[in-house]
């Protein structure tokens, strides 16, 4: 079946620390890519997206290829700040019926 | 920000009791979800919405009804709670069936069954 697969959390960096969570996938079909934000106590925000392969999307700093022949989505961002600090979710959306999976989420932690 | 609100944003309620929550659009959006959120899990969808009265099964279905009789609307009834329905609940709606669109999501229900 489709899944997603992302690096376990949480993660603690230091602010103007460097970021990378990993985002891998399995789906059918020619999926578009989503990242998506979980500030404390919010629901999920859109981030930034890529629709097909080796598109960059980009968005507040963070980037993220489509990686098509690795299935993956990694996101990153050069220098992260406290404001930062959220959970985010990567998900692949299906391109035959409009549903997304989700993975489990990362949750990020910056401190000063 | 998408016009999605979610009501009551917190409950608390005994085992056995029906529960119904509720998702309310203005944005006319076709396609409406429900999302269930836990430690561990991350978001699993419950049902979905393509249109007026037409609903379909997400992948933890059991124990969950829903309805929709206006665009606007999807509700959400548990017919008897129990402990293991103890999560924060997400709506989301979208526009179109296309898969470069995101989805977005309202601010979350959090349901405490004791």
């Amino acid at each position: 079946g489709n899944s997603v697969t992302q690096m376990e959390g949480p993660v603690t960096l230091s602010e103007e620390a460097f970021l990378t969570i990993n985002c891998t996938y399995t789906a059918t079909g020619y999926p578009s890519l989503f990242w998506y934000v979980q500030y404390p106590g919010e629901g999920l925000q859109l981030l930034l997206k890529a629709t097909k392969a080796d598109d960059k999307g980009s968005n507040k700093g963070f980037e993220a290829t489509y990686r098509k022949e690795t299935t993956s989505f990694h996101l990153e961002k050069g220098s992260v700040q406290v404001s930062d600090s959220a959970v985010y979710f990567c998900a692949p959306k299906k391109t035959s019926y409009d549903k997304v999976i989700f993975g489990p989420g990362t949750s990020l932690s910056v401190i000063p | 920000d998408a016009g999605i609100t979610q009501s009551p944003r917190h409950k608390v309620t005994e085992t056995g009791t029906p529960v119904t929550l509720r998702c309310h659009q203005t944005e006319n959006h076709r396609y409406m979800y429900w999302y269930r959120q836990d430690p561990g899990h991350g978001l699993r969808l419950i049902h979905y919405s393509y249109g007026v009265k037409d609903t379909d099964k997400g992948e933890v279905s059991d124990g969950y009804s829903v309805s929709r009789s206006k665009t606007e609307d999807f509700l959400l009834t548990l017919e008897s709670a129990t402990s293991s329905q103890t999560s924060v609940y997400f709506c989301a709606i979208s526009e179109r069936v296309m898969s470069n669109q995101p989805q977005h999501f309202g601010d979350g229900t959090r349901l405490s069954i004791l």
